[in-house]
Order: structure tokens, then C-alpha cells, then sequence
């Protein structure tokens, strides 16, 4: 079936060491996106590609940043994470911008 | 500027009756709605969307969702609530004068009680 894969499903960390999150489609679909997720609230954007455009959110701390070699993947890299980037990382997908998103399951970082 | 509304935090429907889980919106031009569920520790999960033509819109899972322009409004709803529809609901607008990022409304959680 076609997805949206995030590695790994949790991820301990300890704060200040960098780390890197992962997210690959099997939909080809041209856009991919990163969003932070805290506590039950609404997913919060932190950037998006399109196809290899890429756009960052104003608010988006420069301690993240993200790559995307190919269609297939997108990562995400905390450089130096701090407690507060203890969230719910999310990544999705879509065909185009007025398509609705395929999300991946999600992962849960820890920073200790 | 564009923004998505969720009045309720909390919904609780008793099983098999009507469920609505509201939603408004603000957009400077035509409106790209869409509705997703999030179980819990899950991804969200596409419901159904808005895009134009007919105002009642069909989705997944038995689930449909009015536009309503003059209100501004794109309610979700389903005739016959089950258990398992309990999950979280994110209402969401594209905004196209923001290169198209995707505003998510704040959630309304939902439970079906047996």
C-alpha cells in the first residue's frame, strides 16, 4: 500500500544532542511537510517542499532544519534540542497544494 | 488574515445518536476545507474536503460536512454516532495568499459514549 513512513516511531534524545528524524512516501506525491505537534493541539507548520522549493515558516527556530535528497524522503534535523522540542513530530504529504495530506504515523521525541 | 475556528473543545454524543462537530473560518477568497481525525499516539487521517460545487460533501467513514457561505461555516457531521468514532477533529482552510500552507483549527475532541 502506498504511505507515509516516519522513523523511527519514538526517539529519546538528550538535550543539546542533535538529531535526525526521518519521513519517505511511496505516493510521489511533490509536496512534503513537517509539522510539530504538542499535547492534543492543532499540528503546527514548521516547512514544506515542493518538489525541491523549499519554504520555511517565519516562527520556525532556526534550530530545526530539513533536507530533502529526493522525492522519496525528507528529514528532519534538531541541531540542539532543547525541552521544549519534546513533541509529536509529523510528517505529510500531497499531490499538489489544493490536495488533502497523507500524514505518517508520527514520531514522539523525548529530550532528556 | 486567515483563520479556522473550532468553538467546542469537547463533544460528547451518546451512541447512535447525531453527531455535529462545528467549525467556522475567515479566508479572503474562496475557501479549501477540509476535516481530519486524529486517534490517539496516530497521524491525522483525511476525512473529506470543500473544494467547490455541491455544499454537502461526503467523506469517509459514513462521515459529511455542510458548506456554508453566507455562515461561513463547514460543520461536520454524522447521522448515527459509533465508540469508535471518538478521536480527536481538526478543522483545516487552505490559505492560498500564503502560499497555500494549510490552517488547522484547534481540535475538538470527540467521545461516544455507549
Amino acid at each position: 500500500d502506498a504511505m507515509v513512513i516516519q522513523n523511527p516511531r519514538y526517539q529519546v534524545t538528550q538535550f543539546g544532542k542533535p538529531v535526525t528524524l526521518s519521513c519517505s512516501q511511496t505516493l510521489n506525491h511533490n509536496v512534503m511537510y513537517w509539522y510539530q505537534q504538542k499535547s492534543s493541539q492543532a499540528p503546527k507548520l514548521l516547512f514544506h517542499y515542493y518538489d525541491k522549493d523549499f519554504n520555511n515558516e517565519a516562527d520556525t527556530p532556526d534550530n530545526f532544519q530539513s533536507r530533502r535528497p529526493n522525492t522519496s524522503f525528507c528529514f528532519l534535523d534538531i541541531r540542539s534540542p532543547g525541552l521544549g522540542d519534546a513533541a509529536m513530530y509529523l510528517c505529510a504529504t500531497s499531490d499538489g497544494f489544493l490536495a488533502e495530506q497523507y500524514f505518517g504515523p508520527g514520531t514522539r521525541l523525548t529530550v532528556t | 488574515a486567515q483563520s479556522v475556528a473550532q468553538p467546542e473543545d469537547q463533544v460528547n454524543v451518546a451512541e447512535g445518536n447525531p453527531l455535529t462537530v462545528k467549525c467556522t473560518y475567515s479566508v479572503s477568497g474562496n475557501p479549501y476545507l477540509f476535516w481530519y481525525v486524529q486517534y490517539p499516539n496516530r497521524g491525522l487521517q483525511f476525512l473529506l474536503k470543500y473544494i467547490t460545487g455541491d455544499n454537502l460533501v461526503k467523506g469517509s467513514y459514513g462521515f459529511e460536512a455542510e458548506f456554508n457561505k453566507s455562515q461561513t461555516s463547514f460543520h461536520l457531521k454524522k447521522p448515527s454516532a459509533l465508540v469508535s468514532d471518538s478521536a480527536l477533529y481538526f478543522c483545516a482552510v487552505r490559505d492560498k495568499a500564503s502560499y497555500d500552507k494549510v490552517i488547522f483549527g484547534p481540535g475538538t475532541s470527540l467521545s461516544v459514549i455507549p
